[in-house]
Formats: C-alpha cells, structure tokens, sequence
C-alpha cells in the first residue's frame, strides 16, 4: 500500500530536549515536505526537499532542521524545541516531478505538545 | 504571493441536500488544486485534484470544478451524509520554484441529521 507514515503520533516533551519526527514513503518520491498546522494559521510549509541531499526553508524554517540522505526519509529536527512549536506537524511527498498530476500525499500528522 | 480564500468558515446543513464549498487564489500561475478533507485532530485525506489545464473532476458524490482565469474552484457534494461532516482544505500547487501547496483556512462542514 502506497503510504506516508509519522513517528512518533504523538509527543508530550519540554522545553529545548531534542526530538527527531520522522517520516518515511514508500513510493519512489523526489519531493518531501513537511508543513505545521496551527489553528487560524492553516497549514504552512517548514522545510522541503526536492531530491537526496537537496532541502531548502519553507516558510516557517525557523527552529527546525532537516535532512535527506536516502530518498523515502525526511525527517524533521527540533534542536530545542519551545512551546511555540506544539502544533501538528504533517509530512508530505510527490513524485516531484512537473509531469503528470504531481498529487501530494500526506501522512497521518504528529502532535507536539513542548512544555 | 500566493494566497488560498475558502467561504464560508462554516457551514451546517441538513443531511441529504446538495452544497458548495467555495475557493478562491489570487495567482492563476498554480500547476494544480487539491481537495483534501479533515476529520478532526485527523490526517488530511486527498479527495479530488484537477491539473492546470482541466476544467473539473468528479468521484462519486463529490465534483470539483476549476476555473483558473478567474482564480476559482468549487466543491460540490451531492446528497450530503453525515459522514460527511469534516474540515474541506484546498490547495494550490505553485508552478515555479518549491512546488509547495498553500491551503486555504478551510470549511468546518456539519451535517445534521
């Protein structure tokens, strides 16, 4: 079955200890995303990469990090998280490729609460 | 920039009639539009895309419509069914550089009964 999987689902932690979300396709994608969804702000993209070893800041990079090293993990960094980063944060991947519909696909979400 | 409108915020009806859900952008340079549908502290599931260059999609009850001249698509749900009560996001995908979707705020649907 063609899916997007988080872990954890979700996450109670405190201030500044380190978490690593990770994320994980399994359906050959170049392009992964990983967006935070807070309410009145919707869903806004943190960090995307288009290929292996290729990432770039979304719109909301700050306090995170990622990184490619093989083509179905992205995983999502918090160095030292702070309570304005308890959000659901969703993982996303597409073919990547401006050929055919290019549909995004989105795993379950992860909820991040940073005390 | 790109910016993803969808009136109303809210809506409840009662089960079995048809509706529209309404979504606007401000930029005509996207490469497609998805409909996505949110259960509450859920996932988002994918219900319909329509590329750039077609005019609407349907999968059972459920048809969407784009017209990119003027910045608008529609969601239209026949015969509404209570499980058909969720958040509808949709979402434009850019043309150009971080192919990233930006959503709208969403339509908080409710079916009564």
């Amino acid at each position: 079955e063609a899916q997007v999987t988080q872990n954890p689902r979700y996450l109670i932690t405190v201030t500044g200890k380190k978490l690593t979300v990770t994320c994980s396709q399994n359906m050959n994608h170049e392009y992964m995303s990983w967006y935070r969804q807070d309410p009145g702000l919707g869903l806004r993209q943190i960090y995307y990469s288009m290929n292996v070893e290729v990432t770039d800041k979304g719109d909301v990079p700050e306090g995170y990090k990622v990184s490619r090293k093989e083509k179905r993990n992205f995983p999502l960094i918090l160095e030292s998280p702070s309570p304005n980063q308890t959000s659901l944060y969703f993982c996303a991947s597409a073919s990547g490729r401006l050929a055919g519909d290019n549909e995004q696909f989105f795993g379950p979400g992860t909820r991040l609460t940073v005390l | 920039k790109q910016e993803v409108t969808q009136i109303p915020a809210a809506l409840s009806v009662p089960e079995g009639e048809n509706l529209v859900l309404n979504c606007s952008f401000t930029d005509s340079a996207i490469y497609n539009l998805q409909w996505f549908r949110q259960d509450p502290g859920k996932g988002l599931t994918s219900l319909l895309l329509i590329q750039s260059s077609q005019r609407e999609q349907t999968s059972g009850r459920l048809n969407a419509s784009l017209d990119k001249s003027s910045g608008r698509s529609t969601l239209y749900i026949a015969a509404s069914q209570p499980g058909d009560s969720a958040t509808y996001l949709c979402a434009v995908q850019l043309l150009q550089g971080a192919q990233k979707l930006v959503f709208g705020q969403g339509t908080r649907l409710t079916i009564n009964p």
